[in-house]
């Protein structure tokens, strides 16, 4: 049972246009999300966080958006740059220090 | 400062034989993790530990064993490998303090024949 989902698995945008990377989730419980972003034959790197009882948080080009009601997460990356070119996974936890990680959507940002 | 090591960057194994995966962090954090990425399944936690001796199950723990005999180093054990095992294993850590981001290394590919 997929408690976190990324439902897209690829995405291409533009470079200099918005991306936005969806994840889904169907624990009410989980009360923080994050984001990481993970180059090949690299380990994830953390980006942006969101705490359950925020609804949107930014960090320079990255934006996250809480929607508790529809247990919906999106990362909007404005504008996109090639370097932004990677998998992004959302992650959500519960208090308990488990973390449960999405399948990962491949972003590619056309030059 | 080098972060999160891992040793070894790349193992093949055959069927029954046993490796052990190190992890090593210098960042003194508290908490540290083990997980497996597989093809279509993201990260997945095998297990996790909240401080010097102490080890928790994460979602898949079955034919892993763990020990974190010393803050900056978790061991992660196969005892008996089997094809199933076949995987990219990646460590974490993160601080006590509830940041809750978590801290890489670069991954161990591994290879069950």
């Amino acid at each position: 049972d997929q408690q976190v989902k990324q439902n897209s698995p690829s995405l291409s945008v533009q470079e200099g246009r918005i991306s936005i990377l969806n994840c889904d989730y169907t624990n009410s419980m989980f009360d923080y999300f994050l984001w990481y972003k993970k180059y090949p034959a690299e380990g994830p790197t953390f980006l942006i966080s969101i705490s359950s009882i925020k609804d949107k948080n930014e960090d320079g080009r990255f934006t996250v958006f809480l929607n508790k009601s529809a247990k919906h997460l999106s990362l909007h990356i404005v504008p996109s740059q090639p370097g932004d070119s990677a998998v992004y996974f959302c992650a959500a936890i519960s208090g308990t220090y488990k973390y449960i990680f999405g399948t990962g959507t491949r972003l590619k940002v056309l030059a | 400062n080098a972060g999160v090591t891992q040793t070894p960057k790349f193992r093949v194994l055959k069927t029954g034989q046993s490796m052990t995966l190190l992890c090593a962090q210098d960042m003194n954090h508290e908490y540290m993790y083990w997980y497996r990425q597989d093809p279509g399944m993201g990260l997945r936690l095998i297990h996790y530990s909240v401080g010097e001796g102490t080890t928790a199950k994460g979602e898949v723990p079955d034919g892993y064993n763990v020990s974190r005999l010393k803050k900056q180093n978790f061991l992660l054990g196969l005892e008996s490998a089997a094809p199933s095992q076949t995987s990219v294993y990646f460590c974490a850590s993160s601080p006590r303090i509830s940041s809750y981001e978590q801290y890489f290394g670069p991954g161990t590919r591994l290879t069950v024949t």
